[in-house]
């Protein structure tokens, strides 16, 4: 049972145009979400957050949506640069309190020069 | 560097050893969090702690699976009688009062 989707494996965009990674959940107790980015042979590195009393939130070149009554949230990126090229995953987890993180499959973001 | 370090960083054993890992969390951090990675997956929790005491364990931990944090301060994660299958990338990662978790380099562990 994947309480956290992540529909896309993988997603190509040219150095400069919007990035925009999708992730689905199903589990409506959720009420904090993550986007942690990955390189190779290292752990997530922490990106950004939101909590489910937003729907948007900002830092930089970062922004993530969250639409609660589709289950659904969405990160762009922009402008996309050849150093966001990585596997991000989507991960939420329950109100405060409960702080065990279900992580999706992950998107391999590939950025073309 | 005050970052949560690992070690070691890459371990590769014959089946049916035994191997443990160590995390070193962020100091001031008091919830302390494991995690299993496969290829192509996610992360998939395993344990946590809040401060000494282990407050959760995933069915994904059997028996042959244990896990310590003496002292709220490091954790050790202990595998007994390794099998092909425990194959995979550990991750540990801490938090202050859980909201974003800050992850390790994570411990590859080879079990041939």
């Amino acid at each position: 049972d994947q309480q956290v989707k992540q529909n896309s494996p993988s997603l190509s965009v040219q150095e400069g145009r919007i990035s925009i990674l999708n992730c689905d959940y199903t589990n409506s107790m959720f009420d904090y979400f993550l986007w942690y980015k990955k390189y190779p042979a290292e752990g997530p590195t922490f990106l950004i957050s939101i909590s489910s009393i937003k729907d948007k939130n900002e830092d930089g070149r970062f922004t993530v949506f969250l639409n609660k009554s589709a289950k659904h949230l969405s990160l762009h990126i922009v402008p996309s640069q050849p150093g966001d090229s990585a596997v991000y995953f989507c991960a939420a987890h329950p109100n405060f309190g409960n702080e065990k993180l279900t992580f999706g499959t992950g998107t391999r973001l590939t950025i073309i020069p | 560097d005050t970052g949560v370090s690992q070690n070691p960083r890459h371990k590769i054993t014959k089946r049916g050893q035994n191997v443990t890992f160590r995390c070193d969390p962020i100091s001031e951090h008091n919830r302390l969090y494991w995690y299993r990675q496969t290829l192509g997956q996610g992360p998939e929790f395993l344990t946590y702690f809040q401060n000494e005491a282990q407050l959760e364990k995933s069915r994904l931990l059997s028996d042959r699976f244990s896990a310590e944090r003496p002292k709220g301060s490091f954790s050790t994660l202990e595998i007994q009688r390794t099998e092909q299958g425990d194959s995979a990338m550990y991750l540990c990662a801490s938090s202050l009062l859980g909201i974003e978790a800050f992850f390790g380099q994570g411990t590859r562990l080879t079990v041939v």
